[in-house]
């Protein structure tokens, strides 16, 4: 049990487009879900929290507007990258954590965007 | 300073060699201790959990904490080429995970 998907794997787009990615919990109700981005070569960096039916909490340095995150439900979240730019381009990992469990992370296998 | 500090490596041994990767840290809230792998371009896979101090056994795994040292380990035994991955420390205050940089480990057959 406990995994997690992401769709799509991998996306390119132009330059000033929105992409949205999508993180599932599959066997289980992901009470709180956590997106992160990962630079070549670099370790994960969280960027927010979210908690299903509230706001998500954004690390310092990290854009809200631009970053959209939506977390409608105890199964799917999804993050928003509005107008993307080529610096944007990144892997982007989440994971989620079941109710009263908040101790354990289970990740998705990551969404790859590449803005040209 | 980073809170987490792990040599980025690559590190590079024969099958069969045992392998120690290692991570220290810097803030004491830090509450629970884990290590990922991470296999390129796939979401890390939960490896080993501890939140104490001493020895976590796990198959050819084996996790170690020194809370009074900030400094933990993770062991591998009879290496294979399939553990060649990047391995990732992470610690955990509140519900919000940091990772270290990741040790990228080559094991060669």
């Amino acid at each position: 049990g406990a995994v997690v998907s992401q769709h799509p794997s991998w996306v390119i787009c132009k330059s000033g487009t929105s992409v949205k990615i999508e993180c599932r919990s599959l066997d289980f109700q992901a009470t709180t879900m956590f997106w992160y981005r990962q630079f070549p070569k670099q370790s994960l960096m969280l960027m927010a929290t979210s908690n299903e039916g509230s706001k998500a909490t954004y690390e310092q340095g990290v854009e809200k507007d631009k970053f959209l995150i939506n977390h409608a439900s105890l199964t799917l979240s999804t993050l928003t990258v509005t107008s993307a730019h080529p610096e944007d381009s990144s892997f982007y990992i989440c994971s989620a954590s079941r109710e009263g469990s908040t101790d354990t992370q289970y990740f998705g296998p990551g969404t790859r965007l590449t803005v040209l | 300073q980073k809170e987490v500090e792990q040599d980025p490596g690559p590190l590079s041994v024969p099958e069969g060699a045992i392998v120690s990767l290692n991570c220290t840290y810097s803030n004491s809230a830090f509450q629970y201790f884990m290590w990922y792998r991470q296999y390129s371009r796939k979401g890390p896979e939960l490896l080993m959990y501890t939140y104490s101090s001493g020895n976590k056994e796990d198959g050819r795994f084996t996790a170690q904490v020194d809370k009074s040292s900030k400094y933990i380990s993770l062991f591998i035994r009879d290496s294979q080429p399939s553990d060649s991955a990047t391995y990732l420390c992470a610690m955990m205050k509140g519900n919000k995970l940091v990772f270290g940089a990741g040790t990228i480990l080559r094991v060669k057959s």
